[in-house]
């Protein structure tokens, strides 16, 4: 069965650095584009980043852009976001998740890791 | 594209029609899902295309619209969909969510 299991979170100052990583099986994970998402306390959901199946294509937040950075090692059926300059308000749980996709066009996130939590604070 | 879903939160009853509406700023054609949520829990993909029923999901389950105007319908409430369902526009980027509606035990 599909699994994306995320670790890395923590707590961090602000102005540090956390790698978060998104260990995926139960499919073929270079055939599918992946993204992150996060979820600040008592929030709603907000989209991150994307980064195609190749790693070629990818897209941020403009919340994050210039300070994060997502990357995927396909031979290691992993999914990463690299985190530095980190704020208060970058604190949230952060998902993984695998998108759905047809004719070239986004359907959704149809699997979702159990997240893990960054929390920025001095 | 900003989302704006209503109501932000309703109180129903076991066995209730429920319907939840989701506004976009601008046409997003079909490029709309929705999402529930339970607390402490990752979301979980309900349907897709607007009208989509992702596989497993009951079919008590609904979705409509196009353009600008959505809504997620539960024919018959179940203990089980008390959550925040949350809809998402995959149009362009970036893909943005509603503000979520939180479905309560009346």
């Amino acid at each position: 069965q599909v699994q994306l299991v995320e670790s890395g979170g923590g707590l961090v100052k602000p102005g540090g650095s956390l790698r978060l990583s998104c260990a995926a099986s139960g499919f073929t994970f270079s055939d599918y584009y992946m993204s992150w998402i996060r979820q600040a306390p008592g929030k709603g959901l907000e989209w991150v980043s994307y980064i195609s199946s190749s790693g070629s294509t990818i897209y941020y937040a403009d919340s994050v852009k210039g300070r994060f950075t997502i990357s995927r090692d396909n031979a290691k059926n992993s999914l990463y976001l690299q985190m530095n300059s980190l704020r208060a308000e970058d604190t949230a749980v952060y998902y993984c998740a695998r998108v759905t996709r047809r004719d070239g066009y986004n359907e959704g996130f149809d699997y979702w890791g159990q997240g893990t939590l960054v929390t920025v604070s001095s | 594209i900003q989302l704006t879903q209503s109501p932000s939160s309703l109180s129903a009853s076991v066995g209730d029609r429920v319907t939840i509406t989701c506004r976009a700023s601008q046409g997003i054609s079909s490029y709309l899902a929705w999402y529930q949520q339970k607390p402490g829990k990752a979301p979980k993909l309900l349907i897709y295309a607007a009208s989509t029923l992702q596989s497993g999901v009951p079919s008590r389950f609904s979705g409509s619209g196009s353009g600008t105007d959505f809504t997620l319908t539960i024919s018959s409430l179940q203990p089980e969909d008390f959550a925040t369902y949350y809809c998402q526009q995959l149009n362009s980027y970036p893909p943005t969510f509603g503000g979520g509606t939180k479905v309560e035990i009346k």
